[in-house]
């Protein structure tokens, strides 16, 4: 089925470091959620961008809905210990109602 | 807080011994989903619910099957669990089939003895 390229699958950085992900695809999307999952939790939602071009930050976090609408990034500006785990996109195609999930990006952090 | 629970956060079963998960939201959210996730891995939609509409996905086995006796509670029932069906097992909802942000309970890790 369609898949969302998701990358860096990880990343190992220093506290206070910015941080930057993205999902691409072939496809056109209509929706890109973003989620951050903790060990042993569900995802907790983080981002949702519903247009082209969109931007959306929340605290350190910004997203944007790239203008093609094939692709998305997420931002993590200066990390903190709790900002380590996984961290999901998510998109709806055009057309479709399901979302389509990224493989994850785990991020750890060094204090 | 509005939320989704799923109850209990942790079950162990035994090969083929029928076990049921539990969802409720308090979000009053018209869909409800089902999510397998299996160590490492992203999210994998069993089936959902849009109001009493189930909607099952292809590639589900029969094995698995759900209720939602309400708009609030959903069930994940697995007939014959085996070693394979062992994962986190995630419930969602979002407000409309359109509204396509999901909000995501604790989930259920399921162990298959």
């Amino acid at each position: 089925g369609q898949q969302l390229n998701q990358s860096p699958q990880s990343m190992f950085i220093q506290e206070g470091e910015d941080v930057s992900m993205n999902c691409t695809s072939s496809s056109i999307f209509n929706t890109w959620l973003w989620y951050k999952q903790d060990p042993g939790e569900g995802p907790v939602l983080l981002i949702a961008l519903y247009k082209a071009g969109e931007l959306t930050s929340n605290g350190r976090l910004t997203a944007q809905f790239g203008i093609t609408r094939k692709d998305s990034f997420l931002n993590i500006s200066a990390s903190i210990p709790s900002d380590v785990g996984i961290y999901f996109c998510a998109g709806r195609l055009e057309g479709a109602q399901k979302l389509v999930f990224g493989q994850g990006t785990r991020l750890t952090i060094n204090p | 807080d509005a939320m989704v629970i799923q109850n209990p956060r942790y079950q162990v079963t035994q090969f083929g011994k029928p076990v049921t998960l539990s969802c409720s939201q308090t979000l009053n959210h018209n869909v409800m989903y089902w999510y397998q996730q299996k160590s490492s891995q992203a999210p994998k939609l069993l089936f959902h619910y849009y109001d009493k509409d189930f909607n099952n996905e292809a590639d589900t086995p029969d094995n698995f099957q759900s209720r939602r006796p309400n708009t609030s509670f959903c069930f994940l029932d697995i007939r014959s669990p085996g070693l394979g069906d062992a994962a986190m097992y995630l419930c969602a909802t979002s407000r409309e089939r359109k509204s396509y942000t999901q909000y995501f309970g604790p989930g259920t890790r399921l162990t298959v003895l």
